[in-house]
């Protein structure tokens, strides 16, 4: 079965600080999701990558889909507090599947 | 305006107790799902359901039955409550099957006594 590996599994940065959060797949990736999550809350999605080499982004959140589709990573450019949270990273396990698995997560914490 | 809406959001019950928990969605959506996430927050699929139709069901006890009344909402009542089964559970949909981006409820934590 896919496994989705995230790094590091935490991780704390002063304010305005760059940082970035990988996800790594076994498998190819045929849907790339990138998820936040505040405690006590449920899942904002982000972003959604598809295509090799594929790269969005939002305010100062950017993700990327590597050329082989198997490893995908998400910077934070001069990060916030409220930046601040789980990021979590899912993916479909097969082509066209509604089907997703998820890391483990990554705990975000931000600095004032 | 919340788009996918659970409750209750809190759940405290005794061991052995039959509960429910019910998710709506205001979206439009065809598809909806069920997830576990457990002390570890590891999150996993149980169930979905696309226009009332069962289309995943994972390995997971007999206890657990979704349903479907109409394709805004998916309720999951659980029976004969064990420990075990204390996690936080969310509902989300999606615009329909495939690849698509699902929406999370804010998930109703279950707690065993």
């Amino acid at each position: 079965s896919q496994e989705l590996e995230q790094s590091p599994q935490s991780l704390i940065v002063q304010e305005g600080k760059n940082l970035t959060i990988n996800c790594t797949s076994s498998k190819t990736l045929y849907g790339l999701y990138w998820y936040k999550q505040k405690y006590g809350e449920g899942l904002i999605f982000l972003m959604m990558l598809q295509k090799g080499g594929e790269e969005k982004s939002h305010e100062k959140i950017t993700a990327k889909l590597d050329e082989k589709k198997q490893q995908s990573s998400l910077h934070i450019t001069a990060s916030q507090p409220s930046h601040a949270g789980i990021y979590l990273c899912g993916a479909s396990t097969q082509g066209g599947s509604e089907k997703l698995v998820f890391g483990k997560g990554t705990k975000l914490t931000v600095n004032p | 305006d919340t788009a996918v809406s659970q409750t209750p959001k809190y759940l405290v019950t005794q061991m052995g107790n039959d509960k429910s928990i019910k998710c709506e969605q205001n979206l439009g959506h065809d598809t909806m799902y069920w997830y576990k996430q457990d002390s570890k927050k590891f999150l996993k699929i149980m169930f979905s359901y696309n226009n009332k139709e069962l289309i995943i069901n994972e390995t997971v006890p007999n206890r657990f039955s979704p349903k479907s009344p109409d394709k805004a909402h998916l309720n999951l009542h659980i029976n004969s409550l064990e420990l075990g089964d204390s996690a936080v559970y969310f509902c989300a949909s999606s615009r329909n099957r495939g690849n698509q981006p699902q929406h999370f409820g804010d998930g109703t934590r279950l707690s065993i006594l």
